[in-house]
């Protein structure tokens, strides 16, 4: 079975710094998915960015990017610029094709603390 | 916008109630979810829809059970709360098709005393 494992329960960032999440997982499958989420504060969860394991190119969306370490199989996200807004807790979360029935399997969080 | 709603964002329930969670999705989407969510457990997955009538357990199955009578409807049932079903019950639905991304409901902060 997969693991998703995220090491650190709590970070904190100065506004306009630049921060990195951690994540790992375990698996033997050598194509699938990787995923981060963000959820708010009292707001609903909400994807940041995905990559795909067969693309060696990291995935980037605006300020947030990844650096995805297939051999390492590690997968973590680097926000850069922290804003406010970015205060959440972050999930890890990795998925394996299976013909429409995908499961994601989840990390336990890093609870991110941006402050002014 | 892909829209997922819960029935409710907070509920009290009394130990051995029968608890009904709906999740409805207007985007036609084939799977739906359902998550608990604790503190430092993250989110695990309770059972998972892949179409109508159609369901299979998560990790955490035991005390729970589902309905899905619609495709855009997902219901949780709780047989018989517990206390150690106190948590945070989050809804999610994909499409077969496109990039997997899940898309989450507000979630269910059920209280049982």
């Amino acid at each position: 079975a997969q693991t998703v494992t995220q090491s650190q329960p709590e970070m904190s960032v100065q506004e306009a710094e630049t921060v990195t999440l951690s994540c790992t997982y375990d698996t033997s499958e050598s194509n699938y998915y990787l995923f981060w989420y963000k959820q708010p504060p009292s707001r609903q969860m909400i994807l940041v960015i995905r990559q795909e394991a067969y693309k060696q190119q990291n995935a980037t969306e605006n300020r947030f990017s990844v650096n995805f370490q297939k051999a390492a199989k590690s997968f973590s996200l680097k926000i850069s610029d922290s804003q406010l807004g970015d205060t959440a807790m972050y999930f890890c979360a990795f998925m394996k094709p299976q013909g429409g029935s995908e499961k994601l399997v989840f990390g336990k969080g890093t609870k991110l603390t941006v402050n002014p | 916008d892909v829209k997922v709603t819960q029935s409710s964002r907070y509920l009290v329930k009394r130990t051995g109630e029968k608890v009904f969670l709906e999740c409805v999705q207007d985007m036609d989407h084939e799977n739906m979810f359902w998550y608990r969510q604790d503190p430092g457990l993250g989110l695990r997955l309770i059972y998972f829809s892949y179409d109508v009538k159609m369901k299979e357990k998560g990790d955490i199955p035991e005390g729970y059970s589902v309905s899905r009578e619609k495709k855009e409807r997902f219901s949780l049932i709780l047989e018989s709360a517990s206390t150690n079903q106190t948590s945070m019950y989050l809804c999610a639905s994909r499409s077969w098709v496109g990039s997997y991304e899940q898309y989450f409901g507000p979630g269910t902060r059920l209280t049982v005393t």
